[in-house]
């Protein structure tokens, strides 16, 4: 059962433009929820993170919003660049028995034509 | 430099035989993490450890082992038992869960392939 829904599993987006991608999840319980940006062949680096109790962060051209009645948080990425072309995952960290490890969404292909 | 090592990069494997995949740390992280990673399923959780000498199987633990003898080490073993093992390995580790932030890390991967 799949902890994280995420979609698209892939977006195309014009440089400059604004890039857009949705989670959802089930559990009530989790504390945190990371988003991790993927390079071919490497291993993800954290983005942005943000915890319930805030409905939006910002860093940069990246935010986040999170709305904790519909359980649903998002990645913004404002004036898309080619180099932000990359998989990007959302993510869920869970507490009590499973304290720490995080529920990863199956990932978003982004890429951005020049 | 402190951060996360794993070795191979790249190893290969015949039917049948054992392979163990390293992965080390140098940040003094309590808890230490192996994910299988395969084409449009995400990252799945094979092994956590929290604490040394001990670990917990995560949502693909069958065909793997693992042991955490040393904080730094967290060695992962895919077994003749895993029928489809070839697939990009991602160690990671992270901070004791107390902290607001507790960062997980990532290593650089390594890309595991059955002859």
């Amino acid at each position: 059962q799949q902890q994280v829904k995420q979609s698209p599993q892939s977006l195309i987006v014009q440089k400059g433009g604004i890039s857009i991608i949705n989670c959802a999840y089930e559990n009530t319980a989790f504390d945190y929820f990371p988003w991790y940006q993927q390079f071919p062949g490497k291993g993800p680096a954290l983005l942005i993170a943000i915890r319930p109790d805030v409905s939006e962060k910002k860093e940069g051209r990246f935010t986040i919003s999170f709305n904790k009645s519909a359980k649903q948080f998002s990645l913004h990425i404002m004036d898309s660049q080619p180099g932000d072309s990359a998989t990007y995952f959302c993510a869920a960290r869970g507490r009590g028995s499973t304290l720490g490890r995080l529920y990863f969404g199956r990932g978003t292909q982004l890429t951005v034509w020049p | 430099d402190g951060g996360i090592t794993q070795s191979p990069k790249y190893l290969f494997r015949k039917e049948g035989q054992n392979v163990t995949l390293s992965c080390e740390q140098n940040l003094n992280h309590d808890a230490m993490y192996w994910y299988r990673q395969d084409p449009g399923q995400g990252l799945r959780l094979i092994y956590y450890s929290q604490i040394v000498n001990d670990f917990q199987k995560g949502d693909i633990a069958e065909g793997y082992s693992v042991s955490r003898e040393k904080k730094e080490s967290f060695p992962l073993t895919v077994t003749s038992a895993q029928k489809n093992p070839t697939a990009f390995y991602l160690c990671a580790s992270n901070t004791d869960y107390g902290r607001a932030y507790n960062e997980q890390f990532f290593g650089p991967g390594t890309r595991l392939t059955v002859l």
